[in-house]
């Protein structure tokens, strides 16, 4: 079945970039998405990416994809401590009906 | 955006009673929403696919008799932990689709004592 894998943890000073890195099994996903929790709340979607693209970039958020790894980074460039978070990587199942979300990154940023 | 509303946002219960959270969508109507299950070391999992009008769909591993859930309407998706017990303590979440795009509600914490 579909599985999705980050590393659990990433601290970063403020100001640095983040990368936060993820890998996916289903090479049929069509879009592979980031979403971002902040304490006690619910997931808000930060970015995704199609398929068939390499990379996209929106504003502080850079998305890189290689497909052929089933690699799919996440890079937040002049890290905030408002990033502190943690961030999951998700990709459609194969139904194309639900997300299969990986365990989450804590990203702690110090100033 | 779109917005999903979960009820309640956080509760607490007796082991061996049951309990029913709701998830609605507020401004669309969604024939499918999904039921997410975190756990404390933050993994989401995806814990089953509601169907307006038919049953639901369970992962592999979701126990149907003990998550209970009913989508009754195109804007309401219910999940009901029945005989609740500490283990089922955790951060439930729903989310609706529309046209495609998933929108979350803001989840429930259950505890169980």
């Amino acid at each position: 079945g579909e599985d999705v894998e980050q590393s659990l943890f990433l601290s970063v000073r403020e100001g640095d970039s983040s990368v936060i890195n993820c890998t996916y099994t289903d090479s049929s996903s069509t879009y592979l998405y980031w979403y971002k929790q902040e304490p006690g709340a619910g997931l808000q979607l930060l970015t995704y990416i199609f398929s068939n693209m390499d990379m996209k970039q929106d504003q502080r958020l850079t998305v890189l994809l290689n497909k052929k790894d089933k690699h799919l980074s996440l890079r937040i460039a002049d890290t905030q401590t408002g990033d502190s978070a943690i961030y999951f990587c998700a990709e459609r199942n194969q139904a194309g009906t639900a997300l299969i979300f990986g365990k989450g990154t804590t990203l702690s940023v110090s100033s | 955006g779109a917005v999903v509303s979960q009820h309640p946002s956080r509760v607490i219960c007796k082991s061996g009673t049951s309990v029913k959270i709701e998830c609605r969508s507020l401004d669309f109507q969604a024939t499918t929403m999904f039921w997410y299950r975190q756990f404390p070391k933050k993994s989401l999992m995806l814990m089953a696919t509601s169907n307006e009008g038919s049953k639901a769909t369970y992962e592999q591993g979701v126990e149907k008799d003990k998550f209970l859930i009913n989508h009754a309407s195109l804007t309401l998706s219910t999940l009901t932990v029945t005989s609740a017990h500490p283990e089922d303590s955790s951060f439930y979440i729903c989310s609706a689709s529309n046209t495609g795009e998933l929108f979350f509600g803001e989840g429930s914490r259950l505890t169980v004592l």
